[in-house]
């Protein structure tokens, strides 16, 4: 079946270190993505990938670093320079082009950091 | 810069019920798409519907549609026949057609999210 994993679903971390959330997906989307969900809003982009090898910060990627070398994958690191790293936290991919092709989302992963 | 407003926090609605949910947004341009997504207490993002605003017809979706008005930049979600599986966090979204480079890099805007409770 084809769809987005994430792993794992809950995360726990210390505060002051760094941890890596996983997404891969085998839709053979070009164009993925990492959102962010806290309670009460709506989720925000962190980051996102169009191709391999390249990626664009969003409208909240201070303390989240990213990488692209596989088609397949796009792992997000929280940083301890993030200052409220514990959210929800959702990635994404799509095909491109310029239509209203949907994005597929992952199941999520909640991390905790204390 | 868009913007997406949910003003409804929070809805109910007895089962077999219509129940329509609110979203309005704020863009400058004249060709976009927007979206309404489900979010279950699974907490997966399903798409529900998606209208192109360069169609005036407003989508359908089996029980699920919508009342766009492009003008007053107002995109409400009607459930019709409401079900226990309605019940989840809704959220509206907004999507520009082109992006850097003249292709769509897809970027979503949300809503804040409402949620709908079904009574039955």
């Amino acid at each position: 079946d084809g769809g987005i994993t994430q792993s794992p679903k809950y995360l726990f971390r210390k505060e002051g270190q760094n941890v890596t959330l996983s997404c891969e997906q085998n839709l053979n989307h070009d164009a993925m993505y990492w959102y962010r969900q806290d309670p009460g809003q709506g989720l925000r982009l962190i980051y996102y990938s169009q191709i391999v090898n390249d990626f664009q910060k969003g409208d909240i990627a201070e303390g989240y670093s990213v990488s692209r070398e596989k088609k397949e994958s796009f792992p997000l690191t929280v940083t301890s320079a993030q200052k409220n790293p514990t959210a929800f936290y959702l990635c994404a991919s799509r095909s491109p082009g310029t239509g209203g092709n949907e994005q597929y989302f992952g199941p999520g992963t909640r991390l905790t950091v204390t | 810069a868009q913007t997406v407003t949910q003003s409804q926090p929070e809805m109910s609605v007895q089962e077999a019920e219509t129940v329509t949910l609110s979203c309005t947004y704020d863009t400058s341009e004249s060709d976009y798409y927007l979206f309404w997504y489900k979010q279950p207490p699974s907490r997966q993002m399903i798409l529900v519907i998606r209208q192109e605003a360069y169609k005036q017809q407003n989508a359908t979706e089996n029980r699920f549609s919508v009342n766009f008005q492009k003008a007053a930049k107002s995109f409400s979600l009607k459930i019709s026949d409401s079900q226990l599986g309605d019940a989840a966090m809704y959220f509206c979204a907004y999507r520009s057609v082109l992006g850097a480079g003249g292709t769509s890099y897809g970027k979503l805007t949300f809503g804040q999210g409402t949620i709908l409770t079904v009574h039955p």
